[in-house]
């Protein structure tokens, strides 16, 4: 079944700011938004955005989601050591039925 | 705060059965969708289920349906999954939860022989 498209990689300097992008259709991304989460190894996903571009209690502000057309993107501001990690986004497919995920982004900062 | 809280994954033979539950705590569960994800080892996330608050809809993945069963009770605040007829590729740490609340610290399903 398909699922969302991300860079498997993104590198970034501390204190810069990264963009992860995550591509879909017209039928999840484009229609539903997406959501993000982040995952660092041995430990559970973590919700940063939902699809309404709300962030969980306790989430920084450094994080934030935005859409254009198909594409969503999460932009993470004043990098810190800590947000080197896996990040992956998730969209639901009106057509599929079902919610679909990106291969994830190993974002290092450098 | 929002617990979500896994439990019965266990190592069982291809073709076995397990349930899995999910406490969940700290956010109103009877009105939200709930999810079940999983991770292979060393692989992405991928969804496996789906079911709205009232429970009677349902959706899963394609390689599970027939052989994997959502459920819930509201009364418990508790989510499942009844695993049948397992399979090596369903090994996977198995988290319960949704996009707007978060997700469990999992329980992990190996199906080996």
């Amino acid at each position: 079944q398909a699922g969302l498209t991300q860079p498997p990689s993104v590198s970034k300097g501390l204190r810069q700011t990264a963009t992860l992008t995550c591509t879909g259709n017209s039928t999840n991304v484009g229609n539903q938004g997406a959501a993000w989460l982040q995952q660092h190894q041995g430990h559970p996903p973590k919700l940063l955005c939902t699809r309404e571009y709300n962030r969980p209690s306790g989430i920084s502000e450094r994080f934030s989601a935005s859409r254009s057309g198909n594409t969503a993107s999460l932009t993470i501001s004043g990098l810190q050591p800590e947000d080197e990690t896996d990040y992956y986004c998730s969209a639901w497919d009106t057509s599929l039925h079902m919610w679909v995920f990106g291969g994830g982004t190993k974002l290092t900062v450098l | 705060e929002v617990q979500l809280v896994e439990s019965g994954g266990d190592l069982v033979q291809p073709g076995g059965s397990l349930r899995l539950s999910c406490a969940a705590s700290g956010f109103t569960f009877g009105s939200l969708w709930m999810s079940w994800v999983r991770q292979a080892p060393g692989k992405g996330l991928e969804w496996v289920a789906e079911i709205t608050p009232g429970g009677s809809d349902k959706y899963y993945l394609d390689s599970v349906k027939g052989r994997f069963i959502i459920s819930r009770d509201n009364a418990k605040n508790s989510l499942y999954l009844q695993m049948n007829n397992l399979r090596a590729e369903d090994t996977a740490m198995y988290y319960c939860g949704n996009f707007l609340v978060g997700w469990g610290q999992g329980t992990l399903v190996t199906v080996s022989s």
